[in-house]
């Protein structure tokens, strides 16, 4: 069975400060890795995912990710954020199946 | 592209009622919708997954008659809270999966909030 681990549930944060959201997950086999991103009462948006390849993933709005094997970690990071940032953050896991399973989420706090 | 809809996105009912959510994606064919619930600060918690024209395929702990299930076509799946009671009201959200090759993205709707009273 697969299981996804956000040690964090709230990461506060100054406006323009750099930001680490931790993700580790458990699989004895090969999965793919996404990070969702959900605003107040929204569903959730894609904000980039790991299927294959580089193991450097990155987001258009200046998100990045990083898919470490030997770690089983998938760690979301953005240099500099926003206030428009402010949400929760979820990384999800599946195994060649349309199923994810989720993490319990970080909540990202923008401060200006 | 890959648009999901969900209606109503707010519902207030009284206790003992039913109440159905439609999810539908707009401009493609899903061959697989998810639903899933999410409790206030807590993650999304899968509750069954349908695909069209087969029953659903409910997660251990789910009560299939309480939540009703129906995928009747390619872009429309529908969730019926049955005989609903406070402990029903949550977020509710779907997803819905075009199906097509070894990954299949999910596209999730704005999802929908249930009260009962």
């Amino acid at each position: 069975a697969q299981s996804v681990t956000q040690l964090d549930s709230q990461v506060p944060v100054f406006e323009e400060a750099p930001v680490e959201l931790r993700c580790n997950y458990s699989s004895s086999v090969s999965v793919y890795l996404f990070w969702y991103v959900q605003y107040p009462n929204q569903g959730l948006q894609l904000l980039l995912k790991y299927l294959s390849g580089s193991t450097l993933v990155e987001s258009i709005n200046g998100f990045e990710a990083e898919f470490n094997k030997s770690q089983t970690s998938f760690h979301l990071r953005k240099p500099s954020v926003h206030i428009s940032d402010t949400a929760e953050y979820f990384c999800a896991v599946s195994v060649h199946t349309d199923k994810l399973i989720f993490g319990t989420g970080t909540r990202l706090q923008v401060f200006p | 592209g890959a648009v999901v809809s969900q209606h109503p996105s707010r519902v207030i009912c009284k206790s003992g009622t039913s109440v159905k959510i439609e999810c539908r994606s707009l401009d493609f064919q899903a061959t697989t919708m998810f639903w899933y619930r999410q409790f206030p600060k807590q993650s999304l918690m899968l509750m069954a997954t349908s695909n069209e024209g087969s029953k659903a395929t409910y997660e251990q702990g789910v009560e299939k008659d309480k939540f009703l299930i129906n995928h009747a076509s390619l872009t429309l799946s529908t969730l019926t809270v049955t005989s609903a009671h406070p402990e029903d009201s949550s977020f509710y959200i779907c997803s819905a999966s075009p199906g097509q090759g070894r990954y299949n993205e999910q596209f999730f709707g704005p999802g929908t909030r249930l009260t009962v009273l």
